[in-house]
Parts: structure tokens; sequence; C-alpha cells
């Protein structure tokens, strides 16, 4: 079955260092989204991408940057971990044309704690 | 600004009653409207959706009701059972497959 993995689920580090979460999808969906949840915000978006080579800001990209070098893949980097980067992070993916109204697929997400 | 909003951070019902949960969005862009259900340590999973030219939207014990004029939906969910309970969230997108979401209702089910 076609599935979206996020890896490591949890993460502990500290504060000025780079860290990267995995998401990687089988759908061979087009559009990957990153989001981080936190209490009162619900889910916003930090980047996206709409194909390989594509990547785009979100409402709150500062402080992050993805990449897209094939379909599966969009890592999510943080370049130097901040306290307020604390979060539980998710990823999802969806294509065009195709499921319910724009729906998209989400990963089991990532807990970050910055120290 | 948060376009999409839900103003009941928590719902509790009783089993076999109605769950009603709200939501309002302030962009008048948006044509799709979802409901995603996230248990703990999970992601969320959709639920049901609608688009903007329909005013209503059946699966089952969930209906979800938009009124575009107020800029405002509702989930119903009846009968409420107990692993009804969790968080929901409600999203709004247009024609960019982006997703604006709420900051959720968690919902507890007494039995």
């Amino acid at each position: 079955d076609a599935e979206i993995t996020q890896s490591p689920r949890h993460k502990i580090t500290e504060t000025g260092r780079q860290v990267t979460l995995a998401c990687h999808q089988t759908w061979n969906h087009n559009n990957m989204f990153w989001y981080r949840q936190d209490l009162g915000h619900g889910l916003r978006l930090i980047h996206y991408s709409y194909g390989v080579q594509d990547t785009n800001k979100g409402e709150v990209s500062d402080g992050y940057s993805v990449s897209r070098s094939n379909t599966e893949d969009l890592p999510l980097t943080l370049e130097s971990a901040a306290s307020s980067q604390t979060s539980v992070y998710f990823c999802a993916s969806s294509e065009w044309g195709t499921g319910v109204d724009n729906e998209q697929f989400f990963g089991p997400g990532t807990r970050l704690t910055v120290l | 600004d948060q376009q999409v909003k839900q103003n009941s951070p928590s719902l509790s019902v009783q089993e076999g009653r109605i769950s009603i949960l709200n939501c309002d969005y302030t962009n008048s862009m948006f044509d799709y409207f979802l409901w995603y259900k996230k248990y703990p340590a999970e992601g969320p999973t959709f639920l049901i959706s609608i688009s903007s030219i329909k005013d209503k939207n059946e699966d089952g014990r969930f209906t979800v009701f938009l009124n575009k004029s107020a800029k405002h939906l509702s989930l119903h969910i009846v009968p409420s059972q107990p692993g009804d309970s969790a968080v929901y969230f409600c999203a709004a997108s247009s024609n960019d497959y982006k997703l604006s979401f709420g900051a959720g209702t968690t919902v507890t089910v007494r039995a």
C-alpha cells in the first residue's frame, strides 16, 4: 500500500545545531508539504513543493529550508535550531486532480525538542 | 492573520448525542473545505469535505454544512461514539492546493 513516512519520530537536539527531518512518500504525488503543529495554532505551513526542483515558502518559513531532488522525498532542514522550533512536524502529499477536494495525506509526525 | 478559525477549543458530548463543530473563514477565494480528525501521536486523517458549489455533504454519521454568505461551516456527528474522541481540524483550500487550518477542537465523547 502507498504511504507517507517520517523519520525520526522523536528527536531531541540542542540550540544552534542543524537538524534534518525526513519525509518519504510512495504515492507518487507531485505536491508535498511541511507543517508544524502548535497548541492554539493548529497546523501552519512551513514549505511546500509542486514537483522536483520546485520549492516555495509557507507562512512560517523563517529558519527552515527544503530541497526536492526526486518525487518521493522532501527533507526539512532547520539550519540552526532554536527553542521556538520545538514542535510536532507533519509532512503531507497530494496530487493535482486526484483525491477529494484538494485532500492531503499526512505522515505520522516528528516530535522535535530543542533544548 | 489566521484565515480559518475554530473558536471552540473543546467540546464534551454524551455518547449517542449530536456533536456540532463550527468553523469560520475570511478568505472568499477558498473553494474547498475539509475536516480532518487527529488522534494523539498520529497524523491527521481526512474525514469529510465540501466544495463551494454545495451547501451540504453527508458521509454516514458525518455531515458538513456550508454557508458561503456567512463564511461559516459546521460538522455534525450523529450519533457520537467513544471512538470519535479526537481533535478535529477545519481546513480550507483554493486552487493552489495549499491548506489553511483552524486551531482545532478537541471532542470528548462521554459514556
